[in-house]
């Protein structure tokens, strides 16, 4: 059981780059988010998903796209870097159950230089 | 309303003593409230999670505190060893909404040995 997948480890990318930021899970979660944690600043909400076909966005969504066409999958699209969006990025997922929100289970997360 | 306030903000506890962090909430609707570790270049793990229907959570040497009235929980961790020495999030979520969790800043606990 992998869990939450999340690729690549590491990126720099420069300013005006863009790309994707995978996330996978088999644990067969509906609820899927990306959040990007920055010193002094906790975990920021970007961009969330309730099933597929279905997403919001978060906190701090300027400047990130995303899309959920399967329930395992919910990839973070960058879609022109800039130096502010030097973070660590984690992707998250969970299965609420009886109606009730459960405790998100964390990938390893994507480091994100943006030269 | 929905911001969760985390403090301190760093803690300095010697082996076998207890580590305090306290959260306070402000939106009346969360009705679920965890807490994450996370290590150095992992990400958080869940560690212990409380519903407003008790007013206490113990796992281990980990305890939830609940006061529904303040608007406040915490986490103590009894007997600290240098293994817990990590980074904690308190966070908090709503079953009448989109489940979206809103995490408090970070506590960085350090157990000296």
């Amino acid at each position: 059981n992998a869990g939450v997948t999340q690729t690549p480890k590491f990126q720099v990318l420069k300013t005006g780059q863009s790309m994707t930021l995978q996330c996978a899970q088999d644990m067969n979660h509906e609820y899927m988010s990306w959040y990007r944690q920055d010193p002094g600043m906790g975990l920021r909400l970007i961009h969330y998903s309730v099933g597929a076909g279905i997403t919001d966005q978060g906190e701090v969504p300027n400047g990130y796209n995303v899309s959920r066409s399967t329930t395992e999958d919910f990839p973070l699209r960058l879609l022109s870097a800039a130096p502010s969006q030097t973070s660590v990025y984690f992707c998250a997922s969970s299965r609420p159950g009886q109606g009730l929100p459960y405790g998100y289970t964390f990938g390893s997360g994507t480091r994100l230089t943006v030269v | 309303q929905q911001q969760v306030k985390q403090s301190p903000q760093s803690l300095i506890v010697q082996k076998g003593g207890i580590s305090i962090i306290n959260c306070a909430y402000e939106n009346t609707a969360f009705d679920y409230f965890p807490w994450y570790q996370q290590f150095p270049g992992k990400g958080p793990a869940l560690l212990i999670a409380i519903r407003p229907d008790v007013s206490e959570k113990k796992e281990g040497r980990f305890t939830i505190s609940f006061n529904k009235s303040a608007k406040q929980f915490s986490l103590h961790i009894m007997d600290s060893q240098p293994g817990d020495s990590a980074t904690y999030f308190c966070a908090a979520s709503s079953s009448s909404g989109t489940y979206k969790y809103i995490f408090g800043t970070g506590t960085r606990l350090k157990v000296l040995a």
